[in-house]
């Protein structure tokens, strides 16, 4: 069966630093791998994913995530913290159901922006 | 434009009256699923649907009921409500064409549910 862990469910960075996000993941099959982000009272929003191919998978708002399979890990990363960037952020695996698959998630790391 | 919509936006009850949270989406999905977030313990799935009249149960579906009558909708339904069931509730849909569409799943804004 799939899971997901997330390492740390808070982070905290100072402005401009660089953002890392832990994700490792269990499955029996070549994975869809996704990571969510969902901003203060609001729902989850995709940021990005991969599916097959490139490993390293660029998303919005300058975020990027590379598959590694050997490692099974799809960590999450971003060059340059800024405080838009604070939300708590979703590690996800899809359990492909035929072709249709149940996403199971992650715990979820709260990412802290300082001045 | 593209959405899911949740209602209520916020709830507060009481023990054992019955409610129901709404979903729908405008996006003619075939896959919607039901979410609860809790701190620390990040989404449980409740129930999810593959199709209409097609449902099947999450991780955590004590206390809930769904239905899927027609596509574009999907309620949560709590007979008796219970303390335990306050929490955050998430819908999701997905679908389309190919297999990589089907596994994006789009977000309702959440039901914050608190029972007294």
């Amino acid at each position: 069966a799939q899971s997901v862990t997330q390492l740390g469910s808070h982070v905290s960075v100072s402005e401009g630093a660089l953002v890392l996000l832990r994700c490792n993941y269990s499955s029996s099959v070549p994975p869809y791998l996704f990571w969510y982000v969902q901003y203060p009272n609001q729902g989850l929003q995709l940021l990005l994913k991969y599916t097959t191919g490139a490993t390293l998978v660029k998303g919005i708002n300058g975020f990027e995530a590379e598959f590694k399979k050997s490692e099974t890990s799809f960590h999450l990363t971003k060059p340059s913290a800024h405080m838009s960037d604070a939300a708590e952020y979703f590690c996800a695996v899809s359990d492909l159901l035929g072709s249709q698959g149940n996403l199971i998630f992650g715990k979820g790391t709260k990412l802290s922006v300082k001045p | 434009e593209a959405q899911v919509t949740q209602n209520p936006r916020y709830l507060i009850t009481v023990t054992g009256k019955k409610l129901t949270v709404t979903c729908s989406q405008n996006m003619n999905h075939e896959y919607m699923s039901w979410y609860r977030q809790d701190p620390g313990l990040g989404l449980r799935q409740i129930y999810y649907s593959m199709n209409v009249e097609v449902t099947d149960k999450g991780d955590v579906p004590e206390g809930y009921k769904v239905s899927r009558k027609e596509k574009r909708n999907f309620p949560l339904i709590l007979e008796s409500p219970s303390p335990n069931q306050t929490s955050l509730y998430f819908c999701a849909s997905s679908g389309g064409r190919g297999l990589i569409a089907k596994n994006i799943q789009y977000f309702g804004a959440g039901t914050r549910l608190s029972v007294l």
